[in-house]
């Protein structure tokens, strides 16, 4: 199986702070790899897919870089509403693995 | 608009089984796969297996392949995951999603808990 890897596992950040979240895979999965964004109590929600594109409806603020082993996620400008956990997940071959989370906390 | 309904919590024994619905609307279930996964209390996110519509066919998580099985009926546009010899360790949370984009989950139902308690 693959194994994904994000750090931190959790952050201390500010309104209009920008931060970054890394994601390491174990072995290449080209660009297959996909961010989400969980509230608690929620489902998770998908913020960027294959590694770099937005999903629709999701703001701009929120990008996402890398191919390979290696990922970023960027928040630009923290929103009070993007205080909660973000997984990465891999799609290049099952089983479709996920990190352990960032939760992400105001400072 | 485009949804995944899933069905009720549920209290299981050890032991048992349980069966969990989702129902898509808003799109044609057989034109994308639907995969399940679940998260117990304060753990990330564990991939449990997919099915194609289409066709019925499976995958399955090899650490669940001997308890889990998925299933769909297309003309109730509704796919099924049963986890059988439940224990303690199945309470979770279990999600059923739709993919998009190189098999993103675009789409999530609500969330079903399970709870396996004597």
């Amino acid at each position: 199986d693959i194994q994904m890897t994000q750090s931190p596992s959790s952050l201390s950040a500010s309104v209009g702070d920008r931060v970054t979240i890394t994601c390491r895979a174990s072995q290449s999965i080209s660009r297959y790899l996909n961010w989400y964004q969980q509230k608690p109590g929620k489902a998770p929600k998908l913020l960027i897919y294959g590694a770099s594109s937005l999903q629709t409806g999701v703001p701009s603020r929120f990008s996402g870089s890398g191919s390979g082993t290696d990922f970023t996620l960027t928040i630009s400008s923290l929103q009070p509403e993007d205080f909660t956990t973000y997984y990465c997940q891999q799609s290049y071959t099952t089983p479709y693995t996920f990190g352990q989370g960032t939760k992400l906390e105001i400072k | 608009q485009v949804h995944l309904v899933q069905s009720g919590a549920d209290v299981k024994k050890p032991g048992a089984s349980v069966n969990v619905s989702c129902t898509a609307s808003g799109y044609s279930f057989s034109s994308y796969a639907v995969h399940w996964v679940r998260q117990a209390p304060g753990h990330s996110l564990e991939w449990m297996g997919w099915i194609n519509p289409a066709n019925g066919n499976t995958k399955y998580s090899q650490r669940l392949q001997d308890r889990v099985t998925i299933t769909r009926d297309t003309s109730a546009s509704t796919a099924y995951m049963e986890l059988t010899s439940l224990r303690s360790e199945d309470t979770a949370v279990y999600y059923c999603a739709s993919v998009g984009i190189g098999d993103s989950f675009h789409i999530w139902g609500q969330g079903t808990m399970v709870t396996v308690s004597s």
